[in-house]
């Protein structure tokens, strides 16, 4: 069964460093999707992509991120300058479609998360 | 905002018993609602999910229920095994969004 993949599944960076984490969404999906979970807190979307553009973001999603769809099989997300409360599990998530206009009906597949520690 | 609250955080039962795992939304316009099981070391897998025009849908031994007018929606796992031992999360969605609000996550342990 296809899967989303993600990598790295930790990583560690010092306050200040730009990481990219990585997501390979399952192949036929269109709709692009990242979250993250800090410790013993909700899952809380980020943002989603879909045709090579941001579709929605939320406020958590400042300056400091950034979305790429490089190639035809990655998607990427990018903080430029990290800080300690960046520390969080990160989840991509795709769908194949959107769904019919009034109601949504297709559900997002997750990855397994990059747990990213910032010291 | 919108918000979701979902109780109990954590839930022990015996095996063979019911686990019932409760959420509250607060978007009237809400009209999807999945559920999802993460596993250690895994992301949230969807388990089941129901949309708006329904009220119950059932999937083997888990069913989820929804009330609008509350705007409530619930859980039911029975006949629970070890292997359902996880964390379980309800979501909320809106058409014309993209995002899912997740609740706070419920960490269900059943006993052998």
């Amino acid at each position: 069964e296809p899967e989303v993949t993600q990598t790295p599944s930790h990583q560690v960076t010092q306050m200040g460093q730009e990481v990219i984490l990585r997501c390979v969404p399952i192949s036929n999906h269109l709709y692009f999707y990242w979250y993250r979970q800090i410790l013993g807190q909700k899952v809380e979307f980020l943002v989603s992509f879909y045709n090579n553009e941001i579709s929605e973001k939320s406020e958590i999603f400042d300056d400091q991120f950034s979305v790429e769809r490089p190639d035809g099989s990655n998607f990427t997300l990018k903080i430029r300058s990290t800080k300690l409360e960046d520390s969080a599990m990160y989840f991509c998530a795709s769908t194949k479609d959107r769904g019919h206009l009034l109601i949504n009906t297709d559900t997002q597949y997750f990855g397994p998360g990059t747990r990213l520690t910032v010291l | 905002g919108e918000n979701v609250e979902q109780h109990p955080s954590t839930l022990s039962v015996q095996e063979g018993d019911s686990a019932v795992i409760k959420c509250t939304y607060s978007d009237s316009a809400s009209n999807y609602f999945p559920w999802y099981k993460q596993e250690l070391g895994k992301g949230p897998q969807l388990i089941i999910d129901i949309r708006s025009n329904v009220g119950e849908k059932k999937d083997q031994r888990i069913a989820v229920t929804l009330n609008k007018t509350a705007k409530h929606f619930s859980l039911h796992i029975t006949e629970t095994q070890p292997e359902d031992s996880a964390v379980y999360f309800c979501a909320a969605s809106t058409s014309g969004t993209y995002k899912y609000i997740f609740g706070t996550g419920t960490r269900l342990k059943v006993l052998a």
